[in-house]
């Protein structure tokens, strides 16, 4: 069963901790991609990675950090630096840069 | 700074009715634009892609066009059901220089009355 899997689906953090949200893709996407989503609010690009080893900042990456060890694999470290992080991410891959983006079913973090 | 707007924000009709929604941006150099349907609490389901070289494209009861001239997108939906009921959201990807990753409009929440 092929696609984007993003876990876990809910995620409670208390202020000052750090948290990885986890992201994998069976599709042998090269591309992978995360966004944050608030309500009233486009979902916004935090970080993306056009191949292993290899990412690139996006619109908000303050308070994030990312690894791309894996093909299959883009975690995402939502760090104590980020002063509002409450949201709901979500995770998308694409074949390569410039293809159709191919969402996961996302996580909600709260801040308690 | 590169925007996507989409009209309207929101949107309630009868069962049947065919129906249109609409996103613009502000920057004709685009790489494609892809429409997505959200379902509450859930991920994005990818409907329709249009590269920027196509005029449209169709799936099913749902037909997308590009006017890349305009700065426009449509997303024509036929014969409405109560199924459709989601929030739709237009996406751009622009070429050349910064993220590589898409612009989003905020979306429009449509319900559909059975």
């Amino acid at each position: 069963d092929g696609g984007i899997t993003q876990s876990p689906k809910y995620l409670f953090r208390k202020e000052g901790q750090n948290v990885t949200l986890s992201c994998e893709q069976n599709l042998n996407h090269d591309a992978m991609y995360w966004y944050r989503q608030d309500p009233g609010q486009g979902l916004r690009l935090i970080y993306y990675s056009q191949i292993v080893n290899d990412f690139q900042k996006g619109d908000i990456a303050e308070g994030y950090s990312v690894s791309r060890e894996k093909k299959e694999s883009f975690p995402l470290t939502v760090t104590s630096a980020q002063k509002n992080p409450t949201a709901f991410y979500l995770c998308a891959s694409s074949i390569d840069a410039g293809n159709e983006q191919f969402f996961g079913p996302g996580t909600r973090l709260t801040v308690l | 700074k590169q925007e996507v707007t989409q009209i309207p924000a929101a949107l309630s009709v009868p069962e049947g009715e065919n129906l249109v929604l609409n996103c613009s941006f502000t920057d004709s150099a685009i790489y494609n634009l892809q429409w997505f349907r959200q379902d509450p609490g859930k991920g994005l389901t990818s409907l329709l892609l249009i590269q920027s070289s196509q005029r449209e494209q169709t799936s099913g009861r749902l037909n997308a066009s590009l006017d890349k001239s305009s700065g426009r997108s449509t997303l024509y939906i036929a014969a409405s059901q109560p199924g459709d009921s989601a929030t739709y959201l237009c996406a751009v990807l622009y070429s050349g220089g910064g993220a590589d990753g898409l612009t989003f409009g905020k979306g429009t929440h449509l319900i559909i009355q059975p």
